[in-house]
């Protein structure tokens, strides 16, 4: 179905260390665009992913897509207080339907 | 600030009222949605609107009926919930209905009680 899976859907992570989470459908996708919401807020979109192994980085944040456009990472590194939040991966899908995974919460300890 | 704006943020409400949810987008943008966000679900598209036309609406009850006055405005009108709606209801928007980014508003923490 066209569902992504995202992993984990909790981590804690001590502040300095490094960090990734993941995201995997079982189709085939057009492209995947990585959210952020923090507690008590909104998503924020972070990145798009389009090209089939492409790799973006924003600071400290590394993203990419997978060879078979099914899979993708975010990877933090060095992380921050600031880096608390729900991060969200959304698949989109032939038909343009975007489909959201869980979300992985991350609790950064200081 | 994203550009959308959503009304009234928290909303209490028993199961045989009527109350509506206000989103307006500031963007100049064509295409806008309803999600519904719930604890440990993922989000949930409920209605898409492109042009104010609606091309989207995913198996949501009839007791949730939106309304797409103009490509600016979008409106969710609730009547006889049930507690199981209970949820953060967010409103996006986006350039058109396809491969762009959505920018959301801040949501309408619902309690339906």
């Amino acid at each position: 179905g066209q569902q992504v899976m995202q992993i984990p859907q909790y981590q804690h992570v001590q502040e300095g260390e490094d960090f990734t989470t993941y995201c995997n459908s079982s189709t085939t996708l057009s492209n995947i665009q990585w959210y952020k919401q923090r507690p008590g807020g909104h998503p924020v979109f972070l990145i798009q992913l389009v090209k089939s192994g492409e790799v973006k980085k924003q600071k400290r944040l590394t993203f990419q897509f997978g060879e078979a456009k099914k899979n993708s990472s975010l990877h933090i590194t060095a992380t921050q207080t600031t880096d608390v939040g729900t991060y969200f991966c959304a698949g989109r899908y032939g038909n343009n339907r975007l489909a959201f995974g869980k979300g992985n919460q991350v609790v950064v300890i200081p | 600030e994203t550009g959308v704006t959503q009304t009234p943020r928290h909303l209490v409400m028993g199961m045989t009222n009527k109350k509506s949810l206000k989103c307006e987008q500031h963007l100049g943008h064509n295409a806008m949605y309803w999600y519904k966000q719930s604890a440990k679900k993922p989000l949930e598209l409920m209605f898409v609107y492109s042009l104010e036309e609606r091309v989207e609406n995913n198996s949501v009850p009839s007791r949730f009926s939106p309304e797409c006055p103009n490509s600016s405005h979008l409106f969710l009108h609730l009547h006889t919930l049930q507690p199981e709606d209970s949820a953060l209801y967010l409103c996006a928007s986006s350039p058109t209905v396809g491969h762009h980014e959505q920018y959301f508003g801040p949501g309408t923490r619902l309690t339906v009680t």
